[in-house]
């Protein structure tokens, strides 16, 4: 059984960098056919797509947030990170990060992380 | 970019058919999943590619997908059911949601 865990500061100041990590258990982040994403939630609000990014190393990003979002994978460690630079209180949001893989073209989400609720205030 | 919209709300009885809307240009033409998310949880995917259920979901849970709309069918509805749901597509290697749906089951 494939397991999600976000890490990281629960609270960011205005203009700095948030940062997350997203470690995976149960499977290997290397394999070929999923890739890794991050989403997220403001309360009482809908889904948000950030990135998401293969093994391999590419990337690909949501064209409203790209200019401030990287997306990173350690393989080693079997984890991916986010780094949301420039953050305003429009980026507090319950952070989700999720595995997408693909079957005949067909790609899901298939497992999530529980969330975890970032804050922008200073 | 591609939008997809989804009714805030849609309420139904117990027991009933509730029918979540999605719609987008020529969505008929993309593969739609459409995914639950109960209070203080992460979203479950329950249909994908339109019409397809994940191993272990009720058949209450369908799915159809034509033109520009597609539509989250759960017949017999249960209190159990009462959820936000979402649909979303693959757009030019993006990914878009829908607004969401919160289901009320009366």
């Amino acid at each position: 059984q494939v397991q999600l865990q976000e890490s990281g500061p629960g609270l960011v100041k205005p203009s700095q960098t948030l940062s997350l990590t997203c470690i995976v258990s149960g499977g290997s982040i290397s394999s070929g056919s999923c890739y890794w994403n991050w989403i997220r939630q403001p309360a009482g609000k809908g889904l948000e797509w950030i990135g998401r990014m293969y093994s391999s190393g590419s990337t690909s990003y949501n064209p409203s947030l790209k200019s401030r979002v990287a997306i990173s994978v350690e393989t080693s460690k079997n984890q991916f990170s986010l780094n949301l630079s420039s953050v305003t209180a429009a980026d507090t949001a319950v952070y989700y990060c999720a595995r997408g893989c693909c079957t005949d073209g067909i790609c899901t989400f298939d497992y999530w992380g529980q969330g975890t609720l970032v804050t922008v205030s200073s | 970019s591609y939008e997809l919209t989804q009714p805030l709300s849609v309420s139904v009885a117990l027991g009933q058919t509730a029918r979540v809307n999605c719609g987008g240009n020529n969505i008929g033409s993309k593969n739609v999943h459409w995914y639950q998310q109960k209070p203080g949880q992460a979203p479950v995917l329950v249909i994908y590619r339109g019409d397809k259920r994940p191993s272990g979901l009720p058949e209450r849970f369908s799915g159809s997908n034509s033109g520009n709309t597609a539509t989250l069918t759960i017949s017999g509805a249960q209190a159990g059911d009462e959820a936000d749901y979402y649909c979303q597509v693959w757009d030019s290697s993006t990914v878009v949601f829908g607004g969401g749906t919160k289901l009320t089951v009366l």
